[in-house]
């Protein structure tokens, strides 16, 4: 009875390579983000989509590719990973993309690039 | 661009002591508040949040206060208890196009001594 959940929880990879993480909600919400949470427990977003739409992209490197098959989920690819991109990515969910729409959280994926 | 700063970013309070955060915004259009707990290695969650139509919100132990006009919001937590031992993050939501996105503080990681 998860409502957000993300796979995998840790990632640990090499420099140069490819990697997804997917987010999957099932609280039958339209609206659904990803953020970083770096090594200094700053939460940034990065994305966001509303019935498989892309909303907001925050200036985010191209090597960041995230897709939404469906409303229910939202995945995030990362090219030729770097690194800077060692951090928590989290994803969540709102019921819609409205100014007071409570955002739900999935429970991070701890992403290591040595 | 729009911003919200957070302070303290430690805060040690003896159990059964209040515990204050502070934060401020600069998007003077923000008009909703809510404030996420994080506990180590968890996800953010949702504690209590408010509204540009109140100044003050209480939820048993915890309570937070809106100054619109200084641009700045504070968390009060009462009686506090090891449990409440956690990262705690403000944020601000803040218009882009016809969605909104979230602005979050640097987080204040608060410690009750038992």
């Amino acid at each position: 009875d998860t409502a957000v959940s993300q796979t995998p929880k840790y990632l640990v990879t090499q420099m140069g390579n490819d990697k997804s993480i997917k987010c999957e909600q099932n609280l039958g919400h339209d609206t659904m983000y990803w953020y970083k949470q770096d090594s200094k427990k700053f939460l940034k977003i990065m994305f966001s989509y509303n019935n498989k739409e892309l909303i907001i992209n925050e200036t985010v490197p191209n090597r960041f590719s995230p897709k939404s098959p469906d409303k229910a989920h939202l995945n995030l690819h990362i090219n030729s990973l770097e690194l800077g991109d060692s951090a928590v990515y989290f994803c969540a969910s709102s019921q819609g993309q409205g100014m007071t729409d409570t955002q739900y959280f999935g429970p991070g994926t701890r992403l290591t690039v040595l | 661009g729009e911003n919200v700063e957070q302070h303290p970013s430690t805060l040690s309070v003896q159990e059964g002591d209040s515990a204050v955060i502070k934060c401020t915004y600069s998007d003077s259009a923000s008009n909703y508040f809510p404030w996420y707990k994080q506990e180590l290695g968890k996800r953010p969650q949702l504690i209590i949040d408010i509204r540009s139509n109140v100044g003050e919100k209480k939820d048993q132990r915890i309570a937070v206060t809106l100054n619109k006009t200084a641009k700045h919001f504070s968390l009060h937590i009462t009686e506090t208890q090891p449990e409440d031992s956690a990262v705690y993050f403000c944020a601000a939501s803040s218009a882009v196009d016809s969605s909104y996105k979230l602005i979050f503080g640097s987080g204040t990681r608060l410690l009750v001594r038992p």
